[in-house]
């Protein structure tokens, strides 16, 4: 089984402008979750995806958003970048709602701001 | 709400040596506890999970971990250390409704030296 796909791996963009980020989760996982990387910060969680709905949002602001379409695929829109948005950015996919279920994560996109 | 506490950012430990990596935790609710390795350029892979059935969690890889509610801790341990094991490991806290986000701990990278 194929493990979860994330596209691209390696973003280079400049302040201001705005990126996209994909998700591909594991087959039949409806859950998608995103969370941000950083030396500084660690692992912080973004939000978390099940059937299309939002379940839960970290404290991001809202230039951070996302969504899920109907086959479970998950994209991550960040606007208007900022230096600080330099990051590993993760997903993870798993079957149930809910974090507390075991997630399988995606190798990440390294997003680079300059 | 959940937060989790690495002490140590850093563990070097010698091949063949006991591995211990150090994890409070904090949550207002019974919580499920995780742990998570991260090698270079790929992402989180669970070791192990506290539900609440069993205080003492085996793992993949050899390491087992052990809930200590008393003690808020759930410190990752394994009896011999191998060159292999060298990587980033996180703990990370979720409560059991799966209503909460996951929060992780700072990781504590491991180095193990021939």
């Amino acid at each position: 089984k194929a493990g979860v796909t994330q596209t691209p791996r390696y973003l280079i963009k400049t302040r201001g402008q705005q990126v996209t980020l994909s998700c591909s989760p594991i087959s039949g996982h409806r859950s998608v979750s995103w969370y941000q990387q950083t030396p500084g910060q660690g692992l912080q969680f973004l939000f978390e995806y099940f059937s299309e709905t939002q379940r839960n949002k970290g404290n991001f602001p809202g230039r951070f958003s996302g969504r899920q379409f109907s086959n479970s695929r998950s994209e991550m829109n960040v606007s208007t970048l900022e230096l600080g948005d330099s990051a590993l950015y993760l997903c993870a996919s798993s079957l149930g709602a809910g974090t507390h279920n075991e997630q399988f994560f995606g190798p990440g996109t390294r997003l680079t701001v300059l | 709400a959940q937060s989790v506490t690495q002490l140590g950012s850093h563990v070097s430990v010698s091949e063949g040596a006991l591995v211990l990596l150090r994890c409070n935790y904090s949550s207002s609710v019974p919580p499920y506890l995780f742990w998570y390795v991260q090698y270079p350029n790929q992402g989180l892979q669970l070791l192990l999970k506290y539900t609440s059935a069993a205080t003492l969690v085996k793992g993949i890889n050899g390491f087992e971990a052990e809930f200590k509610k008393s003690e808020t801790s759930f410190h990752l341990t394994k009896p011999s250390a191998h060159m292999s094991d060298a990587a980033e490991y996180f703990c990370a806290v979720s409560g059991n409704s799966g209503n909460t986000p996951l929060v992780f701990g700072k990781g504590t990278r491991l180095s193990v030296i021939a």
